[in-house]
């Protein structure tokens, strides 16, 4: 696709149960970042990918966060017992090489996660 | 005390007027992002910036990477520059990309 496609653009779910929430970075895009962004805060860091491997996960919050990116393309970030707090806009953006050596990274339009 | 500090948090402006949002951050960078977010949450990135300034039609972004401060001006503003300017350092933290971000200056132009 043309840019980075986040899907559900909308979650709406109940305490405890899991959820995915999938990104699909710009084709060629070796770097993918997640992030989480509260009403009137800025985007909170989760997770970096760098190819297949997470290069930096000190952003999840707890145990009950998850993201994978099995062959380097598409990312699931995953959630395991949903607590009203989770409740955010996930982003996700991808970058050429990584932001440090391309200067431009690319977002998607989020996932809004609604957990009642 | 936060990593990165943008002032102001709020700022109105008319039609025309010269734009400054400054960022301010603690920790050690080699480059630093100025990302835009309009309502409904489309993130933009508008500069990734290592040294000096660079220029994009009305915007203008500075850095001074030994101050640890970078500015974002614009030109002659217009109501469609209404948004969140977001300043993103770049901490390399362990060799990783880690785009640490600010909490944004929220930008109202009015005509």
């Amino acid at each position: 696709g043309a840019g980075v496609s986040q899907t559900p653009s909308n979650k709406v779910t109940e305490k405890g149960k899991y959820v995915e929430l999938r990104c699909d970075p710009i084709s060629g895009h070796t770097a993918l970042y997640w992030y989480r962004q509260s009403l009137g805060q800025g985007p909170e860091f989760l997770i970096y990918f760098q190819g297949t491997g997470a290069a930096d996960d000190s952003g999840l919050p707890n145990d009950r966060f998850f993201a994978v990116r099995p062959e380097g393309s598409v990312s699931t970030l995953k959630i395991q017992r949903t607590e009203r707090g989770d409740s955010a806009v996930y982003l996700c953006a991808s970058s050429l090489l990584g932001s440090q050596n391309t200067g431009e990274l690319f977002f998607g339009e989020g996932s809004r996660l609604t957990v009642l | 005390k936060n990593e990165v500090e943008q002032s102001p948090q709020n700022l109105t402006a008319q039609e025309g007027e010269f734009i400054t949002i400054n960022c301010s951050y603690s920790v050690g960078i080699s480059a630093l992002h100025w990302l835009q977010q309009h309502p409904g949450g489309g993130i933009v990135s508008l500069f990734m910036l290592s040294s000096g300034k660079k220029k994009h039609g009305r915007l203008i972004a500075t850095i001074n990477i030994q101050e640890k401060h970078s500015s974002l001006h614009i030109t002659a503003s217009h109501p469609r520059d209404s948004a969140v300017y977001i300043c993103a350092p770049l901490g390399l933290t362990y060799n990783t990309d880690k785009l640490i971000f600010g909490t944004g200056t929220r930008l109202q132009v009015f005509p």
